[in-house]
């Protein structure tokens, strides 16, 4: 079983529309919690840390359900600007393990 | 303030070549990584160094890569002699600690042929 993993999509959107995907990771220990956006050839960018008791930003949330081991992220009202991947990422003993992505495309 | 600097960006080799990737992290990030990332992969993790030290390589295969970071700021990645496996975006990332965020570099794209 991998380490972190995430629903491949693609979700495909229409603007304004709310998208929300999840990430299950497997170890319990596992001890922060990050969502990265990646564009096409582009690097990972921070998007979010995750807290325990869940955390807004904007048009983004994201939550911690340790219970069930996942995080997810939900994106309200999206714009196009929002089509990328969606990485998720979780630091266990220092070591950040990364899923493989959720494709998000939205269409005007 | 400057983010992580990687060069080159992009580079072209034939296998059984040597090739080296360098990484300038954000000023006061002790902790730098790198990563290597194949097509439609998240990162994954070959070295970890805190400060000078390299605390986990336990990814990094030692019998064609090494690392260094001499004065625990810039590092060096190099691999010797590259295989066409190798072909993949190798990022560098800094935190100021361990547990904390991390914050890429653009990478450097490389191409074994």
């Amino acid at each position: 079983r991998k380490e972190v993993e995430q629903d491949p999509g693609p979700f495909n959107v229409p603007e304004g529309a709310t998208v929300a995907f999840n990430c299950t990771y497997s170890n319990s220990a596992s001890q922060s919690f990050f969502w990265y956006r990646q564009d096409c050839r582009k690097e990972p960018k921070l998007l979010m840390s995750v807290y325990s008791s869940g955390n807004e930003d904007g048009r983004f949330t994201a939550q911690l359900n340790r219970a069930s081991q996942y995080i997810s992220l939900l994106i309200r009202d999206s714009k196009l600007s929002d089509s990328a991947t969606y990485l998720c990422a979780v630091n266990l003993r220092s070591k950040l393990s990364f899923g493989a992505g959720t494709t998000v495309t939205v269409r005007a | 303030e400057a983010g992580v600097v990687q060069s080159p960006r992009y580079k072209i080799i034939e296998k059984k070549q040597p090739v080296a990737f360098w990484c300038n992290p954000i000023s006061g990030h002790n902790t730098l990584y790198w990563y290597l990332q194949n097509l439609g992969q998240g990162p994954e993790l070959l070295i970890r160094y805190e400060n000078e030290e390299a605390v986990d390589d336990s990814q990094l295969p030692k019998d064609r890569f090494s690392a260094e970071r001499l004065k625990g700021v810039d590092s060096t990645l190099k691999i010797q002699p590259a295989e066409l496996g190798d072909s993949a975006v190798y990022l560098c990332a800094s935190s100021n600690a361990p547990y904390n965020e991390q914050f890429f570099g653009p990478g450097t794209r490389l191409t074994v042929l």
